[in-house]
């Protein structure tokens, strides 16, 4: 069966620090990847999804950004955060894009301080 | 941009009644999906719907999709207080890009 891991569950960094989540997904080959931003209590911001190793669509301009060095191995950095960089950041996979379910991480808490 | 809109942003329920939660595009959807997301935890599909008109039930949740295929929405009949949790509506971007999720719903129950 097909598995996400995605960690750390939390994080606390200091505004201008550097930042490197981490999502594999184990179980299936060339899944679509996503990651996805919940700022508290709001919805699922989009923020970047690829389709394949290199290959990255970034969907909100800002300071993170998004690779994809292995088939399902998807990460999301930024060189410097800032508060408003805090929220729960979420990975996920489909089969395909747009149109069969989306399988999650357990998402990362992080806050900028 | 495409937009998927919900309403309402929160509702709260006394154990029994029932609860409604509506979705709306901007744009024709190939599919609508709709995912639930317990306090503390991470989204989990529920159903997909793919038909203009389509109806679907899960024990007490009925989804529904609409004849043009821009809304859809969730009906939740004799709601108990595992239903507690945001209920998110999902449709793929412009040009069949990743899904784009609505705000959701928070729905409180108290018994």
């Amino acid at each position: 069966s097909q598995t996400i891991h995605q960690w750390p569950a939390t994080l606390v960094q200091p505004v201008g620090s550097p930042l490197s989540l981490e999502c594999t997904v184990e179980g299936t080959s060339n899944p679509n990847l996503y990651w996805y931003r919940q700022a508290a209590g709001r919805g699922l911001q989009l923020l970047f999804y690829s389709v394949g190793i290199g290959q990255i669509s970034s969907e909100v301009p800002q300071n993170l950004s998004a690779s994809r060095p292995q088939d399902r191995q998807f990460i999301l950095s930024s060189k410097k955060l800032l508060l408003s960089d805090s929220g729960f950041y979420l990975c996920a996979w489909s089969k395909r894009l747009g149109d069969t379910e989306a399988f999650f991480g357990q998402g990362t808490r992080l806050t900028v301080v | 941009g495409q937009q998927v809109m919900q309403i309402p942003q929160y509702q709260h329920v006394q154990e029994g009644e029932d609860f409604t939660t509506y979705c709306n595009s901007s744009t024709t959807l190939s599919n609508i999906q709709w995912y639930k997301q317990r306090p503390g935890g991470h989204p989990v599909f529920l159903i997909q719907l793919v038909k203009s008109g389509e109806v679907k039930k899960q024990k007490r949740l009925t989804f529904q999709f609409g004849e043009a295929k821009k809304n859809s929405s969730l009906h939740i009949t004799a709601t108990q207080t595992t239903d507690v949790g945001t209920y998110f509506c999902a449709g793929p971007g412009q040009a069949g890009t990743a899904l784009i999720f609505g705000k959701g719903t928070t729905l409180s129950v108290s018994s």
